[in-house]
């Protein structure tokens, strides 16, 4: 079993619609969460991070945490085809930037 | 703010030969980087921490002498890949942060393919 799973996808959504992306893992010593959204051969770009459980917006995205339920999502409201990318979540026991554990990633199409 | 710049962007090279990536941080100092390796279709997997001054901190299962990693500077880090063979080819990623407990923001990623 993987420490990070996350459906690959591809998942396909309309424009404006309200996307969900979601990560489980095992490892309950995972203290920060990152998501990050990467572009076909670009290097993936920070979008969320998150300390311990509870929500977090930045506007069009809200990220959340169950620590309990070990599951961690992030919304984007309004979709729009430039938001089409692979999205990956990464997480770590010790700090933000060291030890990370990624998801492989899901897929996100949104048409216009 | 938190640029990180990588070079080059892809490269083809002869299995044999080295090959060196640059990665340097463009608007931060960067005490540490990190470099990550991506197939394709899978999650990043973390090949080595490069410290500014000292030796890099390799992950179990990456080969210390193929995968060099040279911190010279606050600004700058390179991996070379030596004596680089078809299964080295891959998507390599720098990462660098702009303090302790920051989190990562990585270059845009190397496209190596050896031949």
């Amino acid at each position: 079993q993987k420490e990070v799973e996350q459906d690959p996808g591809p998942l396909s959504v309309p424009e404006g619609a309200i996307v969900s992306l979601n990560c489980t893992y095992s490892n309950s010593a995972f203290q920060y969460f990152m998501w990050y959204r990467q572009y076909s051969r670009k290097g993936p770009e920070l979008l969320m991070y998150t300390y311990s459980s509870g929500n977090k917006e930045d506007g069009r995205f809200t990220a959340q945490v169950d620590k309990s339920s070990k599951y961690i999502s992030l919304f984007i409201r309004d979709s729009q085809p430039s938001d089409s990318a692979t999205y990956l979540c990464a997480m770590s026991p010790m700090e933000y930037g060291n030890k990370l554990v990624f998801g492989a990633g899901t897929i996100l199409r949104v048409k216009s | 703010g938190a640029v990180v710049s990588q070079h080059p962007s892809r490269v083809i090279c002869k299995s044999g030969t080295s090959v060196k990536i640059e990665c340097r941080s463009l608007d931060f100092q960067a005490t540490t980087m990190f470099w990550y390796r991506q197939f394709p279709k899978q999650s990043l997997m973390l090949m080595a921490t490069s410290n500014e001054g000292s030796k890099a901190t390799y992950e179990q299962g990456v080969e210390k002498d193929k995968f060099l990693i040279n911190h010279a500077s606050l600004t700058l880090s390179t991996l070379t890949v030596t004596s680089a063979h078809p299964e080295d080819s891959s998507f390599y990623i720098c990462s660098g942060r702009t303090a302790y407990n920051s989190p990562l923001h990585f270059g845009n990623g190397t496209r190596l393919t050896v031949t």
